[in-house]
């Protein structure tokens, strides 16, 4: 069973960017057949998908927000982050992590999120 | 790429069956038999209930069916429990992006 474990700052001030890890177990993110994806969900509100990065590195990322967005991975801690830049009120959320099939495109495992406020 | 939509509420009583749609366009829902659904609980991360427009993973109810026409998904809950309360998101791959959500749809058990 494939877990995902998200951390981070809960916090963030206006204009600085937001920073997340994603810890995978039973699992790797440097096999393929899967990509690694970042999604988020404003309180009260519906999902969004940030982006995801592939084992081999090449990223791919929702175009409302890829101007803002990075994602990169650690092998060696079997872990992927998330970068986004410039944040406003507008990107606090509850954030998750989760693993989709490479190909036919379904999320089979997300991790349980983590709430990111953005404030001064 | 605008969000799938979605029904704001869908309401039945114990043992009913329901469906739920999904609104899409001829470039992504009509297209590809890449949708899926997703089964949220309130404060609770997403699950995945279906996946290629009917498949469902091992270990989902088989009350749980999914179904396709033209350009629109469906999701069926048949004998409708308590326990199926919850909202739930269609999702379908796009050329530019991956994953496009629908609006979401509460489940209410009367």
């Amino acid at each position: 069973q494939v877990q995902l474990q998200e951390s981070g700052s809960g916090l963030v001030k206006p204009s600085q960017t937001l920073s997340l890890t994603c810890t995978v177990s039973s699992g790797s993110v440097s096999t393929g057949g899967y990509s690694w994806n970042w999604l988020r969900q404003p309180p009260g509100k519906g999902l969004e998908w940030i982006g995801y990065i592939y084992y081999t590195g090449s990223t791919f990322y929702n175009p409302s927000l890829k101007s803002r967005v990075s994602i990169s991975v650690d092998r060696s801690e079997n872990q992927f982050s998330l970068r986004l830049s410039s944040v406003t009120a507008a990107d606090t959320a509850i954030y998750f992590c989760a693993r989709g099939d490479w190909g036919l495109y379904y999320l089979d495992y997300l991790g349980h999120g983590t709430l990111v406020t953005v404030s001064s | 790429q605008s969000a799938l939509t979605q029904p704001a509420s869908v309401s039945g009583s114990p043992g009913q069956t329901i469906t739920i749609s999904c609104t899409g366009t001829s470039s992504d829902v009509g297209r590809y038999q890449y949708v899926s659904w997703y089964q949220q609980f309130p404060g609770k991360a997403p699950k995945l209930m279906i996946y290629e427009v009917f498949k469902r993973p091992s270990g989902v109810s088989d009350r749980f069916s999914g179904s396709q026409s033209d350009n629109t998904a469906s999701l069926t809950i048949s004998g409708l429990q308590a326990e199926d309360e919850a909202d739930y998101y269609c999702s379908s791959w796009t050329p530019t992006s991956p994953y496009v959500f629908g609006t979401g749809t509460r489940v209410t058990v009367l």
